[in-house]
């Protein structure tokens, strides 16, 4: 049972290149999201699917974009990186769009560099 | 805007209780969340309330007052294993914003 899944776990990018990552999940969940956490800080949310087929802005969409390609995989795309866009990124699934009491499950994390 | 504010650092002894709080301004609330995040870690489900009163788990308990804009997280019988970040987050119109995380640090 894998849960939810990263690729890939470490990456360092130049400013401007464009990268994509993968997010999978295994639990038939409906919703996804893409958080990014900076040093010493909470999870700031990117993007959301609530449902297969639709997407909605997070707190900090700018500069992302993200496709729900089907139930299971939600990716989340950098165009041009920016220094700004170093962070580790989170995916999480969730049973419904509410949380309930079932809480969210993450994957384990991708751990971007911009130089 | 929405915001939830919650202690940065908490140190507590071994054994010991520790209650970490939250307070939050959010539109559409459902529910308030907490989850446990180790150093390099992913975080992991805690505990949710969307009623007030106290939710117990083991160890873990969360406390939920609406019209106080209020939570918290009662952790019993401290263990080393304890020593982690805690992050409350607002259940909001589909989906969870969190708080910017209280770093618990267990002593022997």
């Amino acid at each position: 049972n894998a849960g939810v899944t990263q690729t890939p776990k470490f990456q360092v990018l130049k400013t401007g290149q464009s990268m994509t990552l993968q997010c999978a999940q295994d639990m038939n969940h409906n919703s996804m999201y893409w958080y990014r956490q900076d040093p010493g800080m909470g999870l700031r949310l990117i993007y959301y699917s609530a449902s297969e087929g639709t997407t909605d802005k997070g707190e900090v969409p700018n500069g992302y974009n993200v496709s729900r390609l089907n139930k299971r995989e939600f990716s989340l795309r950098l165009e041009s990186a920016a220094p700004s866009q170093t962070s580790v990124y989170f995916c999480a699934s969730s049973e419904e769009g509410r949380n309930s009491y079932y809480g969210y499950t993450f994957g384990s994390g991708t751990r971007l560099t911009v130089v | 805007g929405q915001s939830l504010e919650q202690p940065s650092e908490v140190t507590a002894v071994e054994g010991a209780i520790v209650q970490i709080n939250c307070t939050y301004q959010t539109s559409g609330f459902y529910g308030l969340s907490w989850y446990q995040q180790h150093d390099g870690g992913a975080p992991t489900f805690l505990s949710y309330n969307a009623l007030d009163g106290l939710e117990e788990t083991g160890r873990f308990s969360s406390f939920l007052s609406r019209s106080d804009s209020y939570g918290y997280l009662l952790l019993q019988e401290l263990q080393m294993k304890d020593s982690a970040s805690y992050f409350c987050a607002s259940d909001s119109s589909y989906k969870l914003i969190f708080g910017s995380g209280t770093r618990l640090l267990v002593r022997p």
